[in-house]
């Protein structure tokens, strides 16, 4: 079946710091593709959605590309904040319109 | 726009006890989701709604859960009894319908099972 799979965390990096956090993905058919942020104490919000191969997501400086021949979506940011601190969900939209979810990886940004 | 509510935040229940957890979407979406997201794990689909209707209810334990959306707008879940591996985050989300649209989350009910 379906499935994602990303990073585990914590991943800890120091303010300003280039970010990468893996995500790939088993699917059949041609997914459309998101992360998730949960920032402490909130709920998931969108960060970024891709709906088809080689389209990029990006919002608040975090970028990520759609690689059909990888089967990945990895998310980057090149210089990151204390405020970035969150965890970050990779999930993919399945053939019924349902999310599939990865497991989360938890990002600790140190001023 | 109001964002999705969802009450309590925190509950904390013996096990063997009932609970049940409110959620009201944003005004206008149709479609409706109960999640259980455990700690360290991304979440799970537990019901899909659209409407008053349930689209998927496949993963809902249905001997002790159970979920409504009467008039097609705000839902409850309940769980009855409840047990230790319930402990876990419920989160409700929303959508204009199904369909690959975005879903919005509500804050989640963190539930505590002792």
């Amino acid at each position: 079946g379906d499935s994602v799979t990303q990073m585990e965390g914590p991943v800890t990096l120091s303010e300003e710091a280039c970010l990468t956090i893996n995500c790939t993905y088993t699917a059949t058919g041609y997914p459309s593709l998101f992360w998730y942020v949960q920032y402490p104490g909130e709920g998931l919000q969108l960060l970024l959605k891709a709906t088809k191969a080689d389209d990029k997501g990006s919002n608040k400086g975090f970028e990520a590309t759609y690689r059909k021949e990888t089967t990945s979506f990895h998310l980057e940011k090149g210089s990151v904040q204390v405020s970035d601190s969150a965890v970050y969900f990779c999930a993919l939209s399945a053939s019924n319109y349902q999310l599939i979810w990865g497991a989360g990886t938890k990002l600790i940004i140190k001023p | 726009e109001a964002g999705v509510a969802q009450s309590p935040r925190y509950k904390i229940i013996e096990k063997r006890q009932s609970v049940a957890f409110w959620c009201n979407p944003i005004s206008g979406h149709a479609t409706l989701y109960w999640y259980q997201q455990i700690l360290g794990q991304g979440p799970k689909l537990l019901i899909q709604f659209q409407n008053n209707g349930v689209v998927d209810d496949s993963q809902l334990p249905k001997d002790r859960f159970s979920a409504e959306r009467l008039k097609g707008v705000d839902s409850t879940l309940k769980i009855q009894p409840a047990k230790l591996e319930d402990s876990a985050v419920y989160l409700c989300a929303s959508s204009l319908r199904t369909g690959g649209n975005e879903q919005f989350f509500g804050p989640g009910t963190r539930l505590t099972v002792l």
